[in-house]
């Protein structure tokens, strides 16, 4: 069973660029999550997809934007990148909701 | 909304003590609680889960939490700490508002373990 794998594990990116960030889920799990996790503090939500649709959002602005393709692995896009964004990204994954989330290792974004 | 308050950024106990970490919670409805463990440069691994099934929840590594209503706490307790225990640990509620599933995280303990 291939655990949820993200990428790339490190990225350094400018103030005002965008960037990509991947997640392949766990096999079988059709629910991805993503969360950013501040240096010195707990994981935030950002958003959740399932069965490719946006299902649910936290407190961030639009320029986090998301997609969750057919085979479920997800994408998280960060438009307009702002110092604060620095922090490691969390993906996580399960089988529907109400299951336990199963997480990544995360990419640490530093934005300079 | 759900939220979860962690007492004490940093914990420190001797190889082979008591491990005791905790963590209440503020919820309108019976809550899903959580503990995740966090290794360095490492993803979330979840040490346990309470769904109301049982208010003493016994996880991996030996952890167990108790769940108490009358003082809406979720402490995490190990018998006996291991030098392997040295994590940082993050309590979490789920938030079913908005429809979906999420999770509210504590802002984590560190757990050092002195040999």
């Amino acid at each position: 069973e291939t655990g949820v794998t993200q990428s790339p594990t490190h990225l350094i990116k400018t103030r005002g660029q965008q960037v990509t960030l991947r997640c392949s889920s766990q096999s079988g799990h059709n629910t991805v999550s993503w969360y950013q996790q501040a240096l010195g503090q707990g994981p935030q939500f950002i958003f959740q997809y399932y069965r490719e649709e946006e299902n649910g959002r936290g407190n961030f602005p639009p320029r986090f934007s998301g997609l969750q393709f057919p085979n479920y692995s997800s994408e998280l896009n960060v438009n307009a990148l702002e110092l604060d964004d620095s922090a490691l990204y969390l993906c996580a994954s399960s089988w529907g909701l109400n299951s336990p989330l199963h997480f990544g290792n995360g990419t640490r974004l530093t934005v300079t | 909304a759900q939220s979860v308050t962690q007492l004490g950024s940093h914990v420190s106990v001797s190889e082979g003590a008591l491990v005791l970490l905790r963590c209440n919670y503020s919820s309108s409805v019976p809550p899903y609680l959580f503990w995740y463990v966090q290794y360095p440069n490492q993803g979330l691994q979840l040490l346990l889960k309470y769904t109301s099934a049982a208010t003493l929840v016994k996880g991996i590594n030996g952890f167990e939490a108790e769940f108490k209503k009358s003082e809406t706490s979720f402490h995490l307790t190990k018998p006996s700490a291991h030098m392997s225990d040295a994590a940082e640990y993050f309590c979490a509620v789920s938030d079913l508002e908005g429809g979906s599933e999420k999770l509210v995280f504590g802002k984590g303990t560190k757990l050092t373990v002195n040999p």
